[in-house]
């Protein structure tokens, strides 16, 4: 059973505004939390994290927002830029265990300039 | 340079055939991984090792045949293997497994199989 979900699976968004990505998790266990972006024919690269002590952890253009009690976070980018057309990937784990993650499926966002 | 290389890119080979995935990792890490990725599916961990012991197998049928000589080098064999196996398989690495704290991983660019 997935235990991270990414629903939505492609978003187009005007180059200068907000991209908000949404990922959901189902196992309470899970306290880390990281966003991948996957370029095409590369592999993925890791963009940002946060930790469940925190609700918000902010890198440049890049917010991720973090909602323990509805197993939810989010990422959002702004200003949108055409380089961020990529796949994004939710990804979770134990903190404090054995660094294996579990993934979502994936959002396609494409930002038109 | 990318910190983990994968080599071939691209793999075509029948069903009888066997071949070997490569990923190298020029990170210094003591950790590293397998992954498959089917179309519309999440990235599936196949296999890990930390420092040259392998300590997972998630169920991975035996036509996949991991091997690491060294904490720098990741093998994946490959034989007699299904048309559902055609996948994107990815490498990658981390500082290390234990005794805790999640690092993130260090993806290689993956090979891209098709099985015919």
């Amino acid at each position: 059973d997935q235990q991270v979900k990414q629903n939505s699976p492609s978003l187009s968004v005007q180059e200068g505004r907000i991209s908000i990505l949404n990922c959901d998790y189902t196992n309470s266990m899970f306290d880390y939390f990281l966003w991948y972006k996957k370029y095409p024919a590369e592999g993925p690269t890791f963009l940002i994290s946060i930790s469940s002590i925190k609700d918000k952890n902010e890198d440049g253009r890049f917010t991720v927002f973090l909602n323990k009690s509805a197993k939810h976070l989010s990422l959002h980018i702004v200003p949108s830029q055409p380089g961020d057309s990529a796949v994004y990937f939710c990804a979770a784990s134990i903190y404090y265990g054995n660094n294996r993650l579990a993934f979502g499926k994936g959002n396609q966002v494409v930002v038109i300039p | 340079e990318t910190g983990v290389t994968q080599t071939p890119r691209h793999l075509v080979m029948g069903m009888t055939n066997k071949k070997s995935l490569k990923c190298e990792q020029h990170l210094g890490h003591n950790a590293m991984y397998w992954y498959k990725q089917s179309a519309k599916k999440p990235l599936e961990l196949m296999f890990v090792y930390s420092l040259e012991e392998r300590v997972e197998n998630n169920s991975v049928p035996s036509r996949f045949s991991p091997e690491c000589p060294n904490s720098s080098h990741l093998f994946l064999h490959l034989h007699t293997l299904q048309p559902e196996d055609s996948a994107l398989y990815l490498c990658a690495s981390s500082q290390d497994i234990s005794p805790g704290r999640t690092q993130p991983q260090h993806f290689g660019d993956g090979t891209r199989l098709s099985i015919l």
